[in-house]
């Protein structure tokens, strides 16, 4: 079982706000990086650190960060950032990765 | 621009033996810790392995521990994965992803397109 945790799916309506969380243990001490990925891509790097957004994704990604829970916020969810996202840090031992089990996000 | 581009998959009996290759192009490779992640069909990302960029250290997934190895080459600009003991839950796209570690964490920001590799009799 993964030991970072995400909700399945989430559903946003075009325009809105929407919080992609992603909880363990080991948060509390690494940080997160998000991907998302759609149907037949492979994963594309959405933000690391701490809100450090990568070249060439939209200001309406972000990222955020408390205690032992790491979220990706999308501000304004547009019909092109239905995907699956994954987070992504080291397990609880600090020498492993873990993937999060994925969240399916539909925009209404 | 950074290219990451694997190969070597297919399909394999069980029990049966591979060896996955990345060619990495665009960036200077020795300077790159460089991993291994799969996705089994309709399932999420799972990490494989890690190798640092000379090769020195090197951790597994207890899924795959004992059974595969990671290695690089860093004149040819390669990144391999030998598989052996390969199982059915094996089946999964194959990606090489480049590491990169700084004071905001660690990240995967190049990633290649992947490699399917089926196992089955």
């Amino acid at each position: 079982s993964s030991e970072l945790t995400q909700d399945p799916a989430v559903s946003v309506a075009l325009g809105q706000t929407v919080r992609i969380t992603c909880q363990g243990d080991s948060l509390g001490s690494h940080y997160a990086s998000w991907y998302q990925q759609k149907p037949g891509q492979a994963p594309v790097l959405v933000i690391y650190g701490k809100n450090v957004r990568t070249l060439g994704i939209p200001d309406r990604f972000s990222g955020s960060s408390s205690g032992t829970t790491a979220s990706l916020i999308i501000t304004g969810a547009q019909a092109e950032d239905e995907a699956d996202y994954y987070c992504n840090s080291r397990d609880s031992s600090g020498y492993h990765w873990v993937f999060g089990g994925g969240t399916k996000l539909t925009v209404l | 621009q950074v290219q990451l581009v694997e190969s070597g998959g297919g399909l394999v009996k069980p029990g049966g033996s591979l060896r996955l290759s990345c060619a990495a192009s665009g960036f200077t490779f020795s300077d790159y810790y460089m991993t291994w992640i799969r996705q089994a069909p309709g399932k999420g990302l799972e990490w494989v392995s890690y190798i640092s960029s000379s090769g020195s250290t090197i951790y597994y997934a207890d899924s795959v521990k004992g059974r595969f190895t990671i290695s690089r080459d860093n004149p040819k600009k390669s990144l391999y994965l030998q598989m052996n003991s390969l199982r059915a839950e094996d089946t999964a796209v194959y990606y090489c992803a480049r590491l990169s570690r700084s004071a905001n964490g660690d990240y995967l920001q190049h990633w290649g397109q992947g490699t399917l590799v089926t196992v089955s009799s």
